[in-house]
């Protein structure tokens, strides 16, 4: 069945980067895009950004412009998200879902904790 | 980029119906907006899209006849008829916004359902 798996939990110092990987399995992983989307405890849903596996297209929440890069591995049906510069308001759960053509996210992963804290 | 406004909370009694409301920033009256369930503890699932003239596509996997939708105005609606227990999640709406690859994709607040 179609599935994506995520890495385990994180617990980063302020300043620090985290990387967060998405294995993705069931389907064709380059016939789907991958967004990213957070939620910090107790709060709403944020999308983080998307990127095209087939062509490496991507963009981001301006929230995130130039703290944040989505790479995919093809070769592994994997995606990634990098966060630099951590500080305590990034911790929250990061989860990638499956991006369908008409750009609702139609299966996600169980999701990330990052916790950022000194 | 649209705005999306939920209410925060919601009740409704075991086998009564609620209908909760998206509501689209002026201007994206035509706009489409995507509805996902999120229970307690675990990631979010797709619900269905809504325009304005309703559901647009298919369900997500699972859902069941109790769900549905309306559009109306800058109104997307989620009605859940014969409330059960299972239904008691935070639900989201969420749309996208832009052309070819630099679209962006925004949530609403989200809406907390409690079942009576």
């Amino acid at each position: 069945q179609v599935q994506l798996v995520q890495s385990g939990p994180e617990v980063k110092k302020p300043g620090a980067s985290v990387k967060v990987s998405c294995k993705a399995s069931g389907y064709s992983f380059t016939s789907f895009g991958v967004s990213w989307v957070r939620q910090a405890r107790g709060q709403g849903l944020e999308w983080m950004g998307w990127i095209s596996p087939y062509n490496g297209n991507t963009n981001h929440a301006q929230k995130f412009q130039g703290r944040v890069t989505l790479t995919t591995d093809t070769s592994t049906s994997t995606a990634y998200m990098e966060l630099r510069s951590l500080t305590s308001d990034d911790t929250a759960i990061y989860s990638c879902a499956r991006l369908t053509m008409m750009r609702n996210m139609d299966v996600w992963g169980k999701g990330t904790t990052v916790i950022v804290s000194s | 980029q649209p705005v999306l406004t939920q209410p925060p909370s919601a009740s409704a009694s075991l086998g009564a119906s609620v209908t909760l409301t998206c509501t689209l920033s002026s201007d994206y009256s035509n706009h489409k907006v995507d509805w996902y369930q999120q229970r307690p503890g675990k990631g979010p699932r797709f619900v269905m899209r809504v325009g304005p003239g309703g559901i647009v596509g298919f369900k997500g996997e699972g859902i069941p006849d109790r769900f549905s939708v309306l559009g109306s105005g800058l109104n997307r609606y989620l009605t859940i008829k014969n409330i059960q227990e299972e239904d008691e999640s935070d639900y989201h709406c969420g749309a996208d916004h832009g052309s070819g690859s630099n679209f962006v994709y925004v949530f609403g607040g989200g809406t907390k359902l409690t079942v009576l």
